[in-house]
């Protein structure tokens, strides 16, 4: 099983509906992060949360939220889901010891805002 | 803006050649990264850089840090199709906040 795992794989949606991704992760890391990958951007950070009670905005969370339900758990919510939103959704951990800041990675969410 | 260049942006070559993928800045990082993503996975760590002038080696690919730690390369000696993939480079501000800057990316194919 992988360590970190991001459901759905796929979704597509209508505009205006409200869209939760979740992440599960057994590394035991305290540090989680959600990604948006789009073709000739790379990764752009939506949202980190650093402990259950640490949220901290990315440089593109408008239209987003987030929620730590737990340490293993990170989850992506579109309030109001639009076009533009249509990309892929990497959710990564980190542990706070790690002196090489690897971060591990979801297999990705792919979501299409029709 | 983006802070991290990559180039190219895509490269198709055969196999057994070799390759150099450049990642460049005007800022100055703590540490890079490379990672490689193969179609429907997420990246997965490769190296990391740290001190300015650093070459590391993995097998048949080789890291360079820049002098100045605002740049990097990663060669590939004799290219396989197991290298295909999307090589993203990823540098950190500092050694306390891991906020990373990511580059857009080269996809590189390796044709048999």
């Amino acid at each position: 099983d992988a360590d970190v795992t991001q459901t759905p794989r796929n979704r597509i949606t209508k505009t205006g509906k409200r869209i939760m991704l979740e992440c599960s992760q057994t590394k035991g890391h305290d540090r989680m992060y959600w990604y948006r990958q789009d073709p000739g951007l790379g990764l752009r950070l939506i949202y980190y949360s650093f402990d259950v009670k640490d949220i901290n905005k990315g440089e593109i969370s408008d239209g987003y939220s987030v929620s730590r339900q737990a340490q293993a758990k990170f989850s992506l919510s579109l309030e109001s889901a639009i076009p533009n939103q249509t990309a892929l959704y990497f959710c990564a951990t980190r542990g706070s010891g790690a002196n090489t800041g690897e971060l591990f990675f979801g297999e990705g969410s792919r979501l299409t805002v029709l | 803006t983006q802070l991290l260049e990559q180039s190219p942006q895509f490269l198709s070559i055969q196999e057994g050649e070799n390759l150099t993928v450049y990642c460049n800045s005007s800022s100055v990082f703590s540490s890079l990264q490379w990672y490689r993503q193969e179609p429907g996975e997420g990246p997965v760590l490769l190296v990391t850089v740290v001190t300015g002038g650093e070459v590391k080696k993995l097998k048949r690919l080789t890291f360079q840090f820049g002098d100045a730690r605002k740049d990097s390369s990663l060669h590939i000696t004799a290219a396989q199709p197991g290298d295909t993939g999307l090589y993203l480079c990823a540098g950190a501000r500092s050694k306390s906040n891991y906020q990373l800057i990511w580059g857009a990316g080269t996809k590189l194919i390796i044709k048999p």
